[in-house]
């Protein structure tokens, strides 16, 4: 049973719009959460994260919003630029727990 | 930047052949991991270690046994390979500062077994 979701497998964006990425879970022992960006045939690289005790973290043009109630977290990206055009992977790992669960990941084309 | 590592990036290989993906990183981390991910599916976690002579089966069932004699090499090895385990392998490896942190991956390796 996947414990994180990301139910939109594509999202397509104009150039300087904003992009908002949306992830689901269902663990409420998750405490810690992680966007990844991935090209094709590359390892993902970490772009942001938020603990549980926060409700939104901001690095730059990235913003994450966590709502715990409704166990779901969002990854808005503003502006957008060509160069952001990947898919992006939300992740989560609780406290106790041993690993980093995923999503099935977002593909975010930006058009020029 | 992370310094983490994989070799090869790209592997075809025969059915049946014996074969080792290795995995290094320079940061001290106990954790080590590798995950198995295919194109529109997320990252299945297939092994981890908690340190030197640590090491436990993730999630997903997979047919390969990792080691972990030091604590910057994760070696995965596939005693016979098969035509289902092509895939993308990508090694992870985090730290623990006293606070979560986050995972840092290598560029991974692109097994086809034909």
């Amino acid at each position: 049973d996947q414990q994180v979701k990301q139910n939109s497998p594509s999202l397509s964006v104009q150039e300087g719009r904003i992009s908002i990425l949306n992830c689901d879970y269902t663990n409420s022992m998750f405490d810690y959460f992680l966007w990844y960006k991935k090209y094709p045939a590359e390892g993902p690289t970490f772009l942001i994260s938020i603990s549980s005790i926060k409700d939104k973290n901001e690095d730059g043009r990235f913003t994450v919003f966590l709502n715990k109630s409704a166990k779901h977290l969002s990854l808005h990206i503003v502006p957008s630029q060509p160069g952001d055009s990947a898919v992006y992977f939300c992740a989560a790992s609780a406290d106790t727990g041993n690993q980093f669960y995923f999503g099935t990941g977002t593909s975010l084309t930006v058009i020029p | 930047e992370a310094d983490i590592y994989q070799t090869p990036r790209y592997l075809v290989i025969g059915t049946g052949k014996k074969i080792t993906l290795e995995c290094s990183q320079t940061m001290g981390h106990d954790k080590m991991y590798w995950y198995q991910q295919d194109p529109g599916m997320e990252l299945h976690l297939i092994h981890y270690s908690y340190g030197v002579n640590s090491t436990e089966k993730g999630d997903l069932s997979s047919e390969s046994t990792v080691s972990r004699i030091r604590t910057e090499h994760f070696p995965l090895t596939l005693e016979s390979a098969r035509p289902s385990h092509t895939s993308q392998y990508l090694c992870a490896s985090s730290g623990w500062t006293g606070m979560n942190t986050e995972a840092f991956f290598g560029q991974g390796t692109r097994l086809t077994v034909v």
